[in-house]
């Protein structure tokens, strides 16, 4: 159980172009949501908090203009990267919180590799 | 801020057991020691957790100080395939904050 997936695994855009990366979460639903940003040889960076039903929560310095989160359902979220640079080209993961008896645990999607061209 | 310390690399010969430690000298009591890794290109996976007691599962064993301010992730014969970076996370486990990743350690299983 507690299975998240990401789709797409790895998608090529234009500068310029928007891009939409979906995370669902398969068999449990997931009220809270997370977006994180990795870039080669680093950690993961916190990059905003989805919750069902209302705005994303950013970290500081993410831009909410440039990263829209929508986290429509709960079982699905999705991050749109709008004008995209290649500077954005990263590795985008996203994780999902399920309730458990003491508390909640976070599961991880395997990532969406982006790069701009 | 990641509120732990692991060394940024280690090397482990295959069958042999891998010691990874970390320290958290500033853990609070309500807070659990996690541990995750990542293999390259993939999502972080989940491994063990403890509070104050040793656990063990079926991937790996945690040994926590009886201070708590540090810990050791064991593998007990590990294997090509546990080359990763693996990350030592401590968390309040009923709170809303997401995880926050250090730089971990990247292991390199060695044949």
């Amino acid at each position: 159980g507690a299975v998240v997936s990401q789709h797409p695994s790895w998608v090529i855009c234009k500068s310029g172009t928007s891009v939409k990366i979906e995370c669902r979460s398969l068999d449990f639903q997931a009220t809270t949501m997370f977006w994180y940003r990795q870039f080669p040889k680093q950690s993961l960076m916190l990059m905003a908090t989805s919750n069902e039903g209302s705005k994303a929560t950013y970290e500081q310095g993410v831009e909410k203009d440039k990263f829209l989160i929508n986290h429509a359902s709960l079982t699905l979220s999705t991050l749109t990267v709008t004008s995209a640079h290649p500077e954005d080209s990263s590795f985008y993961i996203c994780s999902a919180r399920r309730g458990t008896s003491g508390g909640y645990e976070q599961y991880f999607g395997p990532g969406t590799r982006l790069t701009v061209t | 801020d990641a509120k732990t310390t692991q060394p940024p690399s280690m090397d482990c010969a295959e069958g042999r057991a891998a010691n990874l430690p970390c320290n958290h000298s500033t853990i609070s009591g309500n807070e659990y020691v996690y541990w995750y890794r990542q293999i390259h290109s993939q999502g972080p996976q989940y491994i063990i957790h403890g509070l104050k007691n040793n656990e063990t599962n079926e991937m790996a064993s945690l040994i926590i100080t009886e201070d708590r301010k540090s810990s050791t992730l064991i593998l007990p014969h590990a294997t090509l395939r546990d080359t990763a970076v693996y990350y030592c996370i401590v968390r309040v486990i009923s709170g809303n904050t997401p995880l926050v990743f250090g730089k971990g350690t990247r292991l390199s299983v060695i044949a």
